[in-house]
């Protein structure tokens, strides 16, 4: 039983067009996120919810919305897409936020969506 | 800005060696550091991780080690196997914060 699932694993959009990736997480978690890879490889905070409240929401455009319908889940919703938001996006919960140390207070991940653009 | 670096983007061992890799951050607030293990089409996965008061943390084959004056951390593998061939995250945390920073990853591959 997967623990951090994100759905569709591989999406192939035309520019301009809105889409959504989904995420759950059956860890009883508080904590989730959402990261982007970008095509230099850099892995980068984007959003954080903890028990729906927004706590960390980085410099990332309008277009990109997260909402978080309960602590199980957290979905990013981006409008208008661009060329340059082809990437692999993460999501991640853990127990609380900042929690990262070890053992059962890891950030855990799921495996990827991987977004292109044309 | 980058501030957790990985200046190798891959690296070669033999099957029984030591594979060892590195990782340079440039914040002096960062309190946790850790390394994360990554097969291709699956998410990072937590491996190791070493507090700042610390120099050494050793989980069996795995040893890392922190050298804050130099802020410098490396993750020794010994002996390295085939099954840890992956591409290798370096990760920390600055005091209070409630994310994580990487690095760009290494990519190790372990050669019977």
């Amino acid at each position: 039983d997967t623990a951090v699932s994100q759905t569709p694993k591989y999406l192939v959009t035309q520019m301009g067009n809105d889409k959504s990736i989904k995420c759950e997480q059956n860890l009883g978690h508080d904590t989730m996120y959402w990261y982007k890879q970008d095509s230099k490889k850099f892995l980068k905070i984007m959003f954080s919810y903890n028990n729906k409240e927004l706590i960390i929401n980085e410099t990332v455009p309008n277009r990109f919305s997260p909402k978080s319908p309960d602590k199980a889940h957290l979905n990013l919703h981006i409008n208008s897409l661009e060329l340059g938001d082809s990437a692999v996006y993460f999501c991640a919960s853990s127990p609380r936020p900042g929690t990262f140390n070890s053992g059962a207070n890891v950030l855990t991940f799921g495996a990827g969506s991987r977004l292109t653009v044309l | 800005d980058q501030q957790v670096k990985q200046n190798s983007p891959s690296l070669s061992v033999q099957e029984g060696r030591i594979s060892i890799l590195n990782c340079d951050y440039t914040n002096s607030m960062f309190d946790y550091f850790l390394w994360y293990k990554k097969y291709p089409a699956e998410g990072p996965t937590f491996l190791i991780s070493i507090s700042s008061i610390k120099d050494k943390n050793e989980d069996g084959r795995f040893t890392v080690f922190l050298n804050k004056s130099a802020k410098h951390l490396s993750l020794h593998i010994v002996p390295s196997q085939p099954g840890d061939s992956a591409v290798y995250f370096c990760a920390a945390r600055k005091t209070g914060a409630n994310n994580l920073f990487f690095g760009t990853g290494t990519r190790l591959t372990v050669i019977p």
